[in-house]
């Protein structure tokens, strides 16, 4: 089963507004990274954030990393309708023969 | 530097056949995965080959396999395809901790 839950499942908001979207995970982790996917495509990776970090930036970007509550938010700032896409967290276990684990995705769509 | 390719970019198969899709990682990169993405849903974890052996396979019945080459190319292979099978498949290389993904096979079985 997935370890990783993205929420919300599905997001609308207007261009110009902030969306953000969280995951949960379960298992202790070396990484936590999220990816977008336009629709019916391959995945792109966004960002990577280590386990000894808390909180990162690129661009529109931030993420923030909690592995106490083992929880991750993405934050994009003022969105834009090119933004529209699923992301998906992935995580990067300690333990376990198989490294990335997905989680089932949030979709989002920005409202021009 | 070119990126993960996978080939073909489109399948329509029937109940019962078989399919071969096919990965070639970014240079360099040894390990490839491979993944099952049904309609709106989330991405499901199929196999793992690194250095041409398999690593991990995901919970999937033994008709899903597959083969890396020395290469590092990769082939997945479905025999006796069910209509559930209709997917997109993505396949995936990695450096030290990031996935680089192609853009994928979209399978369909009528």
């Amino acid at each position: 089963s997935q370890q990783g839950e993205e929420d919300p499942q599905a997001l609308s908001i207007q261009e110009g507004e902030n969306a953000t979207m969280n995951c949960s995970y379960k298992t202790s982790i070396n990484n936590l990274q999220w990816y977008r996917q336009n629709s019916g495509r391959g995945l792109v990776h966004l960002i990577l954030i280590r386990s000894n970090e808390r909180e990162k930036h690129s661009g529109r970007l931030r993420v923030t990393l909690d592995t106490s509550k083992k929880s991750s938010s993405l934050l994009i700032t003022a969105s834009r309708a090119a933004d529209t896409a699923s992301y998906f967290c992935a995580t990067d276990r300690v333990s376990g023969t198989y490294k990335y684990i997905f989680g089932t995705g949030t979709r989002l769509k920005v409202l021009a | 530097e070119a990126g993960v390719t996978q080939s073909p970019t489109h399948l329509i198969k029937t109940r019962g056949q078989q399919v071969t899709l096919r990965c070639s990682p970014i240079s360099g990169h040894t390990s490839v995965y491979w993944y099952q993405q049904a309609l709106g849903l989330g991405l499901q974890f199929l196999l793992w080959y690194d250095e041409g052996e398999e690593r991990n396979r995901g919970n999937f019945p033994p008709r899903f396999s597959g083969r890396q080459f020395p290469n590092y190319s990769s082939e997945l292979n479905v025999n006796a395809l069910e209509l559930e099978d209709s997917a997109l498949y993505l396949c995936a290389t990695r450096d030290q901790e990031t996935q680089y993904f192609g853009p994928g096979t979209r399978l369909l079985v009528l």
